[in-house]
């Protein structure tokens, strides 16, 4: 079975500095990663994922997360903090496949991230 | 990207009546959606699989005669939830994946039962 582990509840960063958000999963397989972002009451953002090829994906709004096969490690990263970043963020992996294309995700729990101003 | 539209975004019931909620892909055909209920500073949690035109898929746990799903459409899945009580207030969010793979989601609704 898929999991994604995200270790930290809460991180909190000083607007400019650079961020990361951690996420470590567990597949058989290939894993397919996905972040997504979550505003108060909306719905879930994609930002990005990674099937393939460079372990740097670039993503929306300056995000970018790193794959890193030896280590199940898929960690969110962003040059420059801004406070409009703030906001919970989920990991994902890939999880059964449901027919005609589409594929459950698991999910981890959320890390919440405050920039500071 | 694609986009999924969720509808309403907030509803408030008194409890024992029933709540509609709708899930739309705007710009492209979904034969399989998702519904997630959200608790407070949780995760997802999924509750089921919606494929149109025929039964939905539910994860253990969840009551299919309480979380009605239609998927009556290839555009068009919905969430009913029946005699709601307290207990299902919550977050709930649907989701959907055009041909590209990644899943995109629904704004949420939130459901206030009172």
């Amino acid at each position: 079975a898929q999991s994604v582990a995200q270790p930290e509840d809460q991180v909190n960063v000083a607007e400019g500095n650079p961020l990361t958000v951690k996420c470590t999963y567990s597949v058989s397989g290939n894993p397919y990663l996905f972040w997504y972002v979550q505003y108060p009451n909306r719905g879930l953002q994609f930002l990005l994922k990674y099937i393939t090829g460079d372990n740097l994906v670039k993503g929306s709004y300056g995000f970018e997360a790193e794959f890193n096969k030896s280590q199940t490690s898929f960690h969110l990263k962003k040059p420059s903090a801004l406070v409009s970043d703030s906001a919970l963020y989920f990991c994902a992996v890939r999880a059964t496949y449901s027919g005609a294309g589409s594929y459950q995700l698991t999910f981890g729990k959320g890390t919440k991230l405050s920039v500071i101003p | 990207g694609a986009v999924v539209s969720q509808h309403p975004s907030r509803v408030i019931c008194k409890s024992g009546t029933s709540v509609k909620i709708e899930c739309r892909s705007l710009d492209f055909q979904a034969t399989t959606m998702f519904w997630y209920r959200q608790f407070p500073k949780q995760s997802l949690m999924l509750m089921a699989t919606s494929n149109e035109g025929s039964k939905a898929t539910y994860e253990q746990g969840v009551e299919k005669d309480k979380f009605l799903i239609n998927h009556a459409s290839l555009t068009l899945s919905t969430l009913t939830v029946t005699s709601a009580h307290p207990e299902d207030s919550s977050f709930y969010i649907c989701s959907a994946s055009p041909s590209t793979g990644e899943l995109f989601f629904g704004e949420g609704s939130r459901l206030t039962v009172l």
